[in-house]
């Protein structure tokens, strides 16, 4: 079992639906959790990331954490055109180096 | 302006030719790390390092060498690089405390012929 599992879509929303990322991770003792926007031929780029259980905002970014069920998720509200990238869950294990696991990206597309 | 560079951005060789990619941040970030990055594969750790002369192996590391003499600069060597080392490699940073962010380079685009 891979250690951070993405479905890789494509996944495909209307304009301005919410758009909803999963990842699932294997270590328990999992202790930091990013999500990266990565768009074609360029480089990733932080979008949150989240230690805690529960839900963090930012604008039209809402990361979900459930450490029992070892899932976090990305909600993205009023999806425009302009998300439309891969998007990486990275999570960082516990009792090791802070150097992020990464999936291998969800892709999404918001069509208009 | 705070960034990581790396260097060159496209490369195209032959099998067996060393090369070495250049890496540098500008944040005096204690970590830094090399990824290379295939389609369905994702991200995939080569090396790390969590400060100078301290190195250590990621998830891929066959047929790479890295080496960290000064705290900015952290080049991936291929002593003899094969085909299957095509791809596109990202170096990033990140600091010791708070959110532990990576902060990657452009990417290198290699092609080993």
């Amino acid at each position: 079992q891979k250690e951070v599992e993405q479905n890789s879509g494509p996944l495909s929303v209307p304009e301005g639906a919410i758009a909803s990322l999963n990842c699932t991770y294997s270590d328990r003792g999992s202790q930091s959790f990013f999500w990266y926007r990565q768009y074609s031929g360029k480089s990733p780029e932080l979008i949150m990331f989240i230690y805690s259980n529960g839900d963090k905002e930012d604008g039209r970014f809402t990361a979900q954490l459930n450490k029992a069920s070892q899932y976090v998720s990305l909600l993205i509200r009023d999806s425009q055109p302009s998300d439309s990238a891969t998007y990486l869950c990275a999570v960082i294990r516990r009792g090791g180096s802070y150097i992020p696991t990464f999936g291998r990206g969800t892709s999404l597309i918001v069509h208009p | 302006e705070a960034q990581v560079t790396q260097n060159p951005r496209y490369l195209i060789t032959v099998t067996g030719k060393k090369l070495t990619v250049t890496c540098s941040q500008n944040m005096n970030h204690e970590y830094m790390s090399w990824y290379r990055q295939d389609p369905g594969l994702g991200l995939r750790q080569i090396y790390y390092s969590m400060n100078v002369e301290v190195t250590d192996k990621g998830d891929v590391p066959e047929g790479y060498k890295v080496s960290r003499k000064e705290k900015r600069n952290f080049p991936l060597i291929l002593e003899s690089p094969s085909p299957n080392q095509t791809s596109l490699y990202f170096c990033a940073s990140s600091p010791p405390e708070g959110s532990y962010e990576q902060y990657f380079g452009p990417g290198t685009r290699l092609t080993v012929t």
